[in-house]
This record gives C-alpha cells, structure tokens and sequence, in this order.
C-alpha cells in the first residue's frame, strides 16, 4: 500500500497550511499524522483522522475521504516548520506504512 | 509518563550485526506493542517491524524478512532490535516506538511512543 505526500508546502505565517496524503481507498483506513523536527523524533498530532492528542495545539485538524487525508494547521507559526508524516495500517499485509513526508516552510 | 531510552550510537562496517536496545518504564510493559522505525540520512520513515512482548511474536516488513530479529524482555522492560549482514544502506538512525495492545487493539493504532532514537552508521 502507497501513501503519497507532496514533497513540500510553504505558507506564510498565520495562514492556513494543508498538506495531504493520497492513497486507494484511503478513507476506509484510519490516517494518523507525525511531526518531526531536525535531530528529533516524530511526535504524533493527528490520530485517526481527526483526533488530538493532549497537548497538540487545537490549530491541528484532519480530514480522511475519499482517496485524500489532509492535515490542516491553522494560523501556522514557524514553530511549526518541521517534516510531517501520514501513516497507516495495511490489513493487507499486516504491515504499517507511511507517506513519503512534506517538508513544512514557514515563509 | 512513558519513557523510551534507546542505546547509543553503533558503529558497524559492511556485513556485521548490531543489537540495538529500547528500555520501557513508566507503565506496564505489556500494555504495548514494540515497533522499530529506521530514517536513513535524509529521508523518510520507513518500519521494519514489530514485537509482542507478551508472546515474543514478530512480523517484519519483506524486505528485512531473514536477517532481522525482535525481542521483548520482560524481566527488564527492554525491548531489541537486530540486523545483520549489515549493508551501508542500512545506515540510518533507527527508533522504537509502541502502539497499545490488548484487546481491542486492531493493528491500526498510531505509535504514541517514541525513542531517542539510536544511529548506525555502517561503513564498508
């Protein structure tokens, strides 16, 4: 199973930023979201689509349909500039998968 | 809080083994499933695969299938990764993370945990 990722997004601060992760089907899977900064380990902001985990910023949202999952953060600071990876199960083979990432720019 | 300390740095050259080690605390070890995540130098994630510790059963991704174990010691709370017949496309900084087991538990829960990480540089 192949998720698809842009390479990069840019945005200026305080607009809106959506990066999304295409995939077959991929609104029948649950979509999670990874941020990772240089030297560090990713950290998750998006569970199942949609969720957060405490202590994420409630300017994080997501979408799932169709063959699109969009991760979207509002009012981006550039303390959001950071690589950032969809992930899912594949029943198919057991296996987890994750997109390629998209580098976030904070212009 | 759950923590996740990983070894250190392991330098290795073409055709060696490593043993690479994830020490749990902060809630029942069992409570998890033990996944290792490699990132070689810049690029993406990509899982290797994954232990039960209540079990000690494992399932790789293919192209790992033969020269990759998994443990799970729940006497230490420790869980390890190795890989040998290292290539220098192993070289990559490689993490533990966990997702919730138990029941109910799917395969579909995100990895809520995450190591340090711990790199390997392989050098022919």
């Amino acid at each position: 199973y192949v998720l698809t990722q842009p390479p990069s997004v840019s945005v200026a601060p305080g607009k809106t930023a959506r990066i999304t992760c295409g995939g077959n089907n991929l609104g029948n899977k649950g979509v999670h979201w990874y941020q990772q900064k240089p030297g560090q380990a990713p950290v998750l902001v998006i569970y199942y689509d949609r969720d957060r985990p405490s202590g994420i910023p409630e300017r994080f949202s997501g979408s799932n349909s169709g063959h699109t999952a969009t991760l979207i953060i509002s009012r981006v600071e550039a303390g959001d500039e950071a690589d950032y990876y969809c992930q899912v199960w594949d029943s198919t083979t057991n296996h987890q998968v994750f997109g390629g990432g998209t580098k976030l720019t904070v212009l | 809080e759950v923590q996740l300390v990983q070894s250190g740095t392991e330098v290795r050259k073409t055709g060696a083994s490593v043993k690479i080690s994830c020490k749990f605390s902060g809630d029942s070890f069992t409570d998890y499933f033990y996944h290792w995540v490699r990132q070689a130098p810049g690029r993406g994630l990509e899982w290797v695969g994954l232990v039960d510790p209540e079990d000690g059963k494992t399932k790789f991704a293919e192209k790992f299938q033969g020269r990759v174990t998994m443990t799970a010691d729940t006497s230490t709370d420790t869980a390890y990764l190795g890989l040998s017949s290292l290539k220098s496309t192993d070289t990559a900084v490689y993490f533990c993370a966990t997702t919730l087991r138990g029941i109910g538990a799917d395969g579909t829960e995100p990895f809520d945990y995450w190591g340090q990480g711990t790199l390997v540089p392989v050098a022919s």
